[in-house]
């Protein structure tokens, strides 16, 4: 079946310019996750979502990053006004709530790069 | 604060070698997972473990948790190249990974 899908898959904006990522879980997956991946780094967490709900933003790294998923599918993560320090690959994940595991299964990322 | 620290980060063996990689985490969690990723790819999911002494196999590699010592072990037998990638391991629902380990398998 379909996976996570994630776009656009690369992205370069200018210093100061929004963009906005977008994310598709596995159909009916409860849960939506945002991470932030740097070069040669491993996975931060930014955001979580159980359906329409963000129940932890705690890893947004400023008040210029924003998510949202309206209607417990699809979730945009926007950035407003982009620094250099933005530039990193964004990653989705999503899970089915309720299973014992709840393994998270990722998208293939966002590169994003901000001159 | 939750650290999450593998070692090595880089890890250079030879086809055939067996070799295993550490993964320590700072406080009491109840999951463990472990991840590969190879180069400019998301993550696959690997094993999750969820009790104290669990171990998985998924071919040549088996992965084990020791809660009480707060160490997950991923030990990869008779290696081969397909296995050169980069592996994580990760604690709690909302994922808090370690820096990775990149493994390259040489002939």
């Amino acid at each position: 079946g379909a996976g996570v899908s994630q776009s656009p898959r690369y992205k370069v904006a200018k210093r100061g310019q929004d963009v906005a990522l977008r994310c598709d879980p596995i159909s009916g997956h409860v849960s939506l996750f945002w991470y932030q991946q740097a070069l040669g780094q491993g996975p931060e967490f930014l955001t979580y979502f159980q359906n329409e709900a963000q129940l932890d933003k705690s890893g947004l790294p400023s008040d210029r990053f924003f998510a949202e998923r309206p209607e417990g599918s699809v979730s945009t993560l926007k950035i407003q006004r982009t620094q250099q320090e933005d530039s990193a690959v964004y990653l989705c994940a999503s899970s089915l709530v309720g299973s014992v595991a709840d393994t998270q299964y990722f998208g293939p990322g966002t590169r994003l790069t901000v001159l | 604060e939750l650290k999450v620290e593998q070692n090595p980060l880089f890890l250079s063996m030879q086809e055939g070698k067996n070799y295993t990689i550490y993964c320590n985490y700072s406080t009491t969690s109840d999951r463990l997972y472990w991840y590969r990723q190879d180069p400019g790819k998301s993550l696959e999911s690997l094993f999750v473990l969820l009790s104290n002494g669990a171990v998985k196999q998924e071919g040549r590699l088996m992965a084990s948790l020791d809660t009480k010592a707060r160490l997950s072990t991923l030990h990869i037998t008779a290696a081969v190249h397909d296995l050169s990638a980069t592996y994580f391991c990760a604690v709690e629902r909302a994922l808090n990974f370690g820096k990775g380990t990149s493994l390259l398998v040489t002939p």
